[in-house]
């Protein structure tokens, strides 16, 4: 049964940092890996979505990679900012074509 | 502008009630699906729907039912509210072919 990790599960950095949050998976049969943003009573908003057959993906100041033959995938934050705040989400989409949800990261930049 | 639409926000209620929370979205999507997340927790699947009169079971036991009788429209029931039920429901739609979720703004539900 696929399962996701998110470690850690809270980080706190100062503004302007560049920060690395991670995500786990323990089945690489995968169709794709999604990383969301999910503002405190909000729903969540996509932000980069990689392929199975694809290393990484990129939005503005977040780069997301995806190695699939070890489990992992890392979502990189560039001059991190206040705004950036919030709590990111990995999903992986399995062999089952179901999405399988990690638990989080809760990000708290600090001005 | 094309979106996804949950009512309401919040609600608070009694045990034994029984509430319908609304989703709509103007997108045109065929998948439509309900999460529910406790705070500090993954999503978990308890409901989704790929089209018009399609409705599934997700991987999360849940007391509540759903219809999909138009495509835009996707709501959740629960007959008879407990405390158990207290959480955060999330509904999400997803184009046809595409893996890319979008998602409401929650409701966040309690029952006293």
């Amino acid at each position: 049964k696929q399962e996701v990790t998110q470690i850690p599960a809270a980080l706190s950095v100062p503004e302007g940092e560049n920060l690395v949050l991670n995500c786990s998976f323990t089945d690489s049969a995968i169709y794709n890996l999604q990383w969301f943003r999910q503002d405190p009573g909000k729903g969540l908003t996509s932000l980069l979505l990689i392929q199975s057959s694809q290393r990484e993906q990129t939005s503005g100041r977040l780069n997301a990679s995806l190695d699939k033959s070890s489990g992992r995938s890392t979502l990189y934050i560039a001059a991190s900012q206040p705004g950036d705040s919030a709590t990111y989400l990995c999903a992986v989409l399995d062999s089952n074509y179901q999405l399988i949800w990690g638990a989080g990261t809760k990000l708290i930049i600090k001005p | 502008e094309a979106d996804i639409y949950q009512t309401p926000r919040y609600l608070v209620i009694g045990t034994g009630k029984k509430i319908t929370l609304e989703c709509s979205q103007t997108m045109g999507h065929d998948k439509m699906y309900w999460y529910q997340q406790d705070p500090g927790m993954e999503l978990h699947l308890i409901h989704y729907s790929y089209g018009v009169n399609s409705t599934e079971k997700g991987d999360l036991s849940s007391e509540s039912t759903v219809s999909r009788i138009r495509t835009e429209h996707f709501p959740l029931t629960l007959e008879s509210a407990r405390p158990s039920h207290t959480s955060q429901y999330l509904c999400a739609s997803s184009g046809f072919g595409a893996n890319v979720l979008t998602f409401g703004a929650g409701s966040r539900l309690t029952v006293l």
